[in-house]
């Protein structure tokens, strides 16, 4: 079975401090990967994915993250925050293969103060 | 509409009894997923429908949940006899398919709900 883990409950900085979230999955065979933010009062929305290629992905508002297959990781990365990033964020993994359902971590609330 | 919509936002309801979550995908998306948001528990998967196929309930944790996809559209989750460890929020997504795989899942707003 799948399982994403998100070591980071709750992550405290101030603005233009840099962020890296942990993500760690747990499945053997081939994945994609995605980091999700859901902003206060606001609904799910993604930030970036991994399905292919190059392993250092780029999404919205600055931020990436890198796959590291050997790590079995997928660590979010911005170098410098905004108050604006104050949000929770949810890494998930599928099976790149048939299975759809996301198997999301825990999530990592980040509090940025300015 | 431009997003996946879900009905109602909230729901407060007394033990034991039902409720009906509902979930009008994006338009065109031929995939829709139900997972549910605890506190403190994360993203949990409940069940998908992708097209005319049989869905995948795997994740369900109990009889007395149940989904529905009707015309391949909107999707209905009954939760019978609820009991209290239901309260969560309940989230749809939709996703539309591209020659050999599924794109990203389009989240809604979810349904609040609370079992007193």
């Amino acid at each position: 079975a799948q399982s994403v883990s998100q070591h980071n409950h709750h992550v405290i900085l101030s603005e233009a401090a840099s962020l890296e979230l942990g993500c760690n999955y747990s499945y053997g065979g081939t994945v994609n990967l995605f980091w999700y933010v859901q902003y206060p009062g606001q609904h799910l929305q993604l930030l970036l994915k991994y399905f292919s290629g190059d392993p250092l992905v780029k999404g919205i508002k600055g931020f990436e993250a890198e796959f590291i297959k050997s790590k079995f990781s997928f660590n979010l990365r911005k170098p410098s925050v905004q108050w604006s990033d104050t949000a929770e964020y949810f890494c998930a993994v599928k099976s790149a293969f048939g299975n759809e359902k996301l198997t999301f971590g825990t999530g990592t609330r980040l509090t940025i103060i300015p | 509409g431009a997003g996946v919509s879900q009905s109602p936002s909230n729901k407060v309801t007394e033990k034991g009894k039902d409720v009906e979550l509902r979930c009008d995908p994006i338009s065109g998306h031929t995939a829709l997923y139900w997972y549910r948001q605890s506190l403190g528990q994360g993203l949990e998967f409940l069940i998908y429908f992708q097209g005319n196929s049989a869905p995948d309930k795997s994740g369900l944790p109990s009889d007395r949940f149940s989904a529905e996809r009707t015309g391949g559209s909107v999707s209905t989750l009954t939760i019978q006899r609820t009991q209290q460890e239901d309260s969560a929020v309940y989230l749809c997504a939709s996703s539309s398919r591209t020659a050999s795989s599924y794109n990203e899942q389009f989240f809604g707003p979810g349904t609040r709900l609370t079992v007193l």
